[in-house]
């Protein structure tokens, strides 16, 4: 079974430009949720979809967006990109347990740097 | 408001030593907790996790965690560290998104 799988693996940009991120989960799966860890600042929760809904968001500000397709694969967008940008973006999927939990699976992450 | 905190930012064990990682949560429901494994790199893999029933729960590569509800805590042991166990390993709390800690640094030193 392959698992979550992210594009790219590494990603350049400048200031000012925006970046694409790219994400399918595992099949079967349908809510993907993305993570942006930055040096020193740990995991903060970025976007959760479900069904092709946004269902939460975290505090980051609406430059940040995504969106999640029919087949439940999904992609973040970064506008206006800002040096502190710079961070490794982390995408898991999940489905419920029969205790009704969510269980993430994680992928190996798009390492986006701002220059 | 709901948060985890792990106190520890780098730990240092000798390889064959035990472990014991610890992590502590504040959240207003029945917690859902976990532990997550990174290796430099790469992503986070699952340890182990909670959901209910017996308060200590075993993992994968030998790793297990105990819930004290009384203590809002959920610390992470092993009884022998590997050196192959260096990673930085988390604790996350929720039902759907998760909320991860700061994150923990394990070095072994042989």
């Amino acid at each position: 079974e392959a698992g979550v799988t992210q594009s790219p693996t590494h990603l350049i940009k400048t200031r000012g430009q925006q970046a694409t991120l790219r994400c399918s989960p595992i099949s079967g799966h349908t809510s993907v949720y993305w993570y942006q860890q930055a040096l020193g600042l740990g995991l903060q929760f970025l976007l959760w979809y479900d069904e092709g809904e946004e269902r939460n968001r975290g505090n980051f500000p609406p430059r940040f967006s995504g969106r999640q397709f029919p087949n439940y694969s999904s992609e973040l967008n970064v506008n206006a990109l800002e040096l502190e940008d710079s961070a490794l973006y982390l995408c898991a999927s999940s489905a419920l347990t029969g205790t009704g939990a969510n269980v993430l699976t994680f992928g190996a992450g798009s390492r986006l740097t701002v220059l | 408001a709901q948060s985890v905190t792990q106190p520890d930012i780098h730990i240092t064990v000798s390889e064959g030593a035990s472990l014991e990682l610890r992590c502590n949560y504040s959240y207003g429901a029945t917690p859902y907790l976990f532990w997550y494994v990174q290796s430099p790199g790469q992503g986070l893999q699952l340890l182990l996790k909670y959901f209910s029933g017996d308060t200590l729960v075993q993992g994968i590569k030998g790793f297990e965690a105990e819930f004290k509800r009384s203590q809002s805590s959920f610390n992470l042991r092993k009884p022998s560290v590997h050196w192959s166990d260096a990673a930085e390993y988390f604790c996350a709390v929720g039902h759907n998104k998760l909320i991860f800690g700061a994150g923990t640094r394990l070095a072994v030193h042989p």
